[in-house]
């Protein structure tokens, strides 16, 4: 069974803090890739990041970056000098082979000017 | 990027109707649709895949007579609703895979559903 836990339901910032989003994982797969998306209230979502397991390299891309641990199962997102536009849900998510994505519970994050 | 498009992206129905959603991968063939269902405040839980040219798979728990799923060609894919109910409003999001691809997905816009 596949499983992602995002413990923290909701965080609030203000502006300018830096956030870190955690996702820690299940699987017996092996291979498999993680994502991130973003949930802004018109409900699209809007894709972050995947990753493969085979790649545990960080990521950073502008004030986004992700630190992929395999050793504790998670794919952490901090959000560096946050900004009011930040405000939304965030998805972590698990696929493996061709099912369908494994999808956390979300954390709702506010940003404050 | 590849892109999923949904029709319509919102419907208002009475009790009792049957609506229907399509989703659209718009310049690439999907082999593999999957259907979500998300109510407010909380996460996308999959409803059904739906593979060209075979009877789609449901999740535990979902209905497959109340939720149709077409998927009659690598482009197309639709969810019809039947009978709907007050409880069946929800925002439904369609998600394509790639044929071929290295696991892409991608994700329509989702439709938002409210049966009155």
């Amino acid at each position: 069974a596949q499983k992602v836990t995002q413990a923290q339901t909701e965080i609030s910032v203000v502006e300018k803090e830096d956030v870190t989003l955690d996702c820690v994982y299940e699987t017996r797969d092996t291979t498999y890739y993680l994502f991130w998306y973003k949930q802004p209230p018109s409900g699209e979502l809007v894709f972050l990041i995947r990753r493969n397991s085979f790649d545990e390299q960080n990521e950073i891309s502008g004030r986004y970056s992700w630190n992929f641990q395999k050793s504790t199962s998670s794919f952490n997102f901090t959000i560096t000098a946050s900004q009011v536009v930040d405000s939304a849900v965030y998805f972590c998510a698990l696929g493996t082979g061709r099912r369908a994505l494994t999808f956390g519970s979300g954390t709702r994050l506010q940003v404050q000017p | 990027g590849a892109v999923v498009s949904q029709h319509p992206s919102w419907v208002i129905c009475k009790s009792g109707t049957s609506v229907k959603i399509e989703c659209r991968s718009l310049d690439f063939q999907a082999t593999t649709m999957f259907w979500y269902r998300q109510f407010p405040k909380q996460s996308l839980m999959l409803m059904a895949t739906s593979n060209e040219g075979s009877k789609a798979t449901y999740e535990q728990g979902v209905e497959k007579d109340k939720f149709l799923i077409n998927h009659a060609s690598l482009t197309l894919s639709t969810l019809t609703v039947t009978s709907a109910h007050p409880e069946d409003s929800s925002f439904y999001i369609c998600s394509a895979r790639l044929a071929g691809g290295n696991n892409e997905r991608f994700f329509g816009p989702g439709t938002r559903l409210t049966v009155l």
